[in-house]
């Protein structure tokens, strides 16, 4: 167990609608990242936050935001949903905001399946 | 922008045998760190080693070692004694210096032989 807790497991939604991914990270870990795995994109960092703060934008698509609260937890909002939405959303994080010299500890994951 | 290139889709290794997987990056970058992230059907991502790009030494994690030549810009992975648990995607993973999250490769998929 990484500590870094997703929810929901899975989320199975229609074209158009709305979602809410939710990121809990590691008990005083300030970073949370978000990143989506795709059979066509493989793994792509989407946005890092880093003690309530944007720091870092990937891949990220207009329709996804996200955000960071006084928590520390993260959601990940995906609108104006696609079938080529679908794929598997991780979220990790790390002490520190340094991606490379502070590791990163992956959550489980949310299986987004649009229809 | 920088790269990961894992070039083998897929190996497959007897138990207890030693398998060798591939990577190689490209960055402008002299400060960095790379990762290798296993990926069983359970589909956690689950840290298996680093590297930090300034240490000569090749890391080392149990089983598990890497061949880092800088120079080369490769990284591989080295899984000495085999085990039916190994089997897994392998992701190589880049991260630089900068606030940027990490650069992941396609993947490998390791199958071990019983």
């Amino acid at each position: 167990d990484s500590g870094v807790t997703q929810t929901p497991k899975h989320l199975i939604t229609a074209t158009g609608q709305r979602v809410t991914l939710r990121c809990s990270p590691r008990s005083g870990d300030l970073s949370v990242y978000w990143y989506q795995q795709s059979l066509d994109q493989g793994l792509q960092f989407l946005i890092q936050y880093y003690n309530g703060e944007e720091r870092a934008k990937g891949n990220i698509l207009e329709r996804f935001s996200a955000q960071q609260f006084p928590d520390l937890h993260s959601e990940l909002n995906l609108s104006s949903l696609e079938l080529g939405d679908s794929a598997l959303y991780f979220c990790a994080s790390s002490v520190g905001p340094g991606q490379g010299k502070n590791i990163q500890y992956f959550g489980a994951g949310t299986r987004l399946s649009v229809l | 922008a920088q790269t990961v290139t894992q070039s083998q889709p897929e190996m497959s290794v007897q138990e207890a045998e030693t398998v060798t997987l591939s990577c190689t990056y490209d960055t402008s970058e002299s400060d960095y760190y790379l990762f290798w992230y296993k990926q069983p059907p359970s589909r956690q991502m689950i840290l298996v080693i680093r590297q930090e790009a300034y240490k000569q030494q090749n890391a080392t994690e149990n089983r598990f070692s890497v061949n880092f030549q800088k120079a080369a810009k490769s990284f591989s992975l080295k899984i000495s004694d085999s085990q039916l648990g190994d089997a897994a995607m392998y992701f190589c993973a880049y991260g630089g210096g900068g606030a940027d999250g990490l650069t992941f490769g396609k993947g490998t998929h390791l199958i071990i032989q019983p």
